[in-house]
């Protein structure tokens, strides 16, 4: 299994153009998970999923929109980019556990690091 | 509102002592918590957990202390290695969330 692959690895965009991070799992899990991080700052939640066609905000949703086609897949829409958008970008999947509840453990990707200018 | 705090940004240990890295929150319905590792350009990979059932937990060198009535919990590594060198990120959630609650990580150095 590969894990979770994001793409790009590294990006750099002009304030107001437009992107989309790709995000993708082999794992076959049901939750997926959009986080950012910032110099000396914790992982903050942009969006998550938990299965697909159903998708839920985080706590910085502003400035970002979300899919989710496949269990697969779980790209993040970057519109009229803005410099407080430079920031490493992290994607994370979790399985369902046992009796179908949530399982708390996530699997992150490697990471997007962003630089908008 | 930040309701998991890692008050200490960095710590550093010599190889061979004991590592205590720290960790509070504020939201009492939170009843999991996790400590992550990250090394620079990796995404972040789980270490241990607890479960608010239990006020400790273990897996080799590692051990992650819960005192529910303090809102506090503190992983403990020892003996530190310097592999150990890395930023942790302590994160909980709430029973039914689906989600994790990060703190600000603090970055542990060992020397040699």
């Amino acid at each position: 299994n590969a894990g979770v692959t994001q793409t790009p690895k590294f990006r750099i965009l002009k304030i107001g153009q437009s992107m989309t991070l790709q995000c993708t799992q082999d794992m076959n899990h049901n939750y997926m998970y959009w986080y950012r991080q910032d110099p000396g700052m914790g992982l903050k939640l942009i969006y998550y999923s938990v299965g697909a066609g159903i998708t839920d905000k985080g706590e910085v949703p502003n400035g970002y929109n979300v899919s989710r086609s496949t269990t697969e897949d779980f790209p993040l829409r970057l519109e009229l980019a803005a410099p407080s958008q430079t920031s490493v970008y992290f994607c994370a999947s979790t399985p369902r556990g046992a009796g179908g509840r949530f399982s708390y453990e996530q699997y992150f990707g490697p990471g997007t690091r962003l630089t908008v200018t | 509102d930040q309701q998991v705090k890692q008050n200490s940004p960095s710590l550093s240990v010599q190889e061979g002592r004991i590592s205590i890295l720290n960790c509070d929150y504020t939201n009492s319905m939170f009843d999991y918590f996790l400590w992550y590792k990250k090394y620079p350009a990796e995404g972040p990979t789980f270490l241990i957990s607890i479960s608010s059932i239990k006020d400790k937990n273990e897996d080799g060198r590692f051990t992650v202390f819960l005192n529910k009535s303090a809102k506090h919990l503190s992983l403990h590594i020892v003996p530190s290695q310097p592999g150990d060198s890395a930023v942790y990120f302590c994160a909980a959630s709430a029973q039914g969330a689906q989600k994790l609650v990060f703190g600000q990580g603090t970055r542990l150095t060992i020397n040699p």
